[in-house]
């Protein structure tokens, strides 16, 4: 079974501070990787996608990296704002699944 | 462009009432489907998914079902809620290949009492 880990559960830097973010999983065979932003009360929002043959992929301030070999992914947020402020959550799909296995997610906060 | 919309937002039923969170896509053909619940401080849980219309797989053993009655619709139901069936449930599609990123709606925050 696929296990999804993100540490810290939480984290705090204050604005314009780079955010490393991280996803490990144990089952290296994934199809793609799937970074989401969670704002309190809302749905998932789709960040980055990664495909299994791809390394990283980038949009805007945001950096996504995937190391299979090891079981990581990190998300980069370059120059972090306050509206920056949400739950990030990794999610990956296992070869020739429809299903994803998510990881709890680590809430950020920007401070002004 | 495709839209996923879900309703209600909120609700709150009491104890031993049924339920029933209609999600429904647009512009797109035969997409997956899926309900998803997140309890609070707790990560996503697979409820049911679906590839296709009647074809419904789930995931874990419960009070709860679903239902494909058309392509781009996806219903979750329950006949009898429990307490424990409080939670924020989500909906969620893709299109039909494994390559494809997953896109939520908004949530509904179901409160059982």
């Amino acid at each position: 079974k696929q296990e999804v880990t993100q540490i810290p559960a939480a984290l705090s830097v204050p604005e314009g501070e780079n955010l490393v973010l991280n996803c490990s999983f144990t089952d290296s065979a994934i199809y793609n990787l799937q970074w989401f932003r969670q704002d309190p009360g809302k749905g998932l929002t789709s960040l980055l996608l990664i495909q299994s043959s791809q390394r990283e992929q980038t949009s805007g301030r945001l950096n996504a990296s995937l190391d299979k070999s090891s079981g990581r992914s990190t998300l980069y947020i370059a120059a972090s704002q306050p509206g920056d402020s949400a739950t990030y959550l990794c999610a990956v799909r296992l070869s020739n699944d429809y299903k994803l296995s998510f990881g709890a997610g680590t809430t950020v906060t920007v401070r002004a | 462009s495709q839209t996923i919309h879900q309703w209600p937002a909120t609700l709150v039923q009491p104890v031993g009432s049924p339920l029933s969170l209609e999600c429904t896509v647009e512009g797109t053909s035969n997409p997956n489907l899926y309900w998803y619940r997140q309890a609070a401080g707790r990560g996503l849980q697979l409820l049911f998914y679906s590839v296709g219309i009647g074809q419904i797989s789930s995931e874990v053993p419960q009070n709860l079902s679903a239902s494909r009655p058309q392509d781009r619709q996806f219903i979750l139901s329950s006949k009898k809620l429990l307490l424990s069936d409080s939670g924020f449930y989500l909906c969620a599609w893709s299109a039909g290949t494994t390559t494809s990123p997953l896109h939520f709606g908004n949530g509904t925050r179901l409160t059982v009492t």
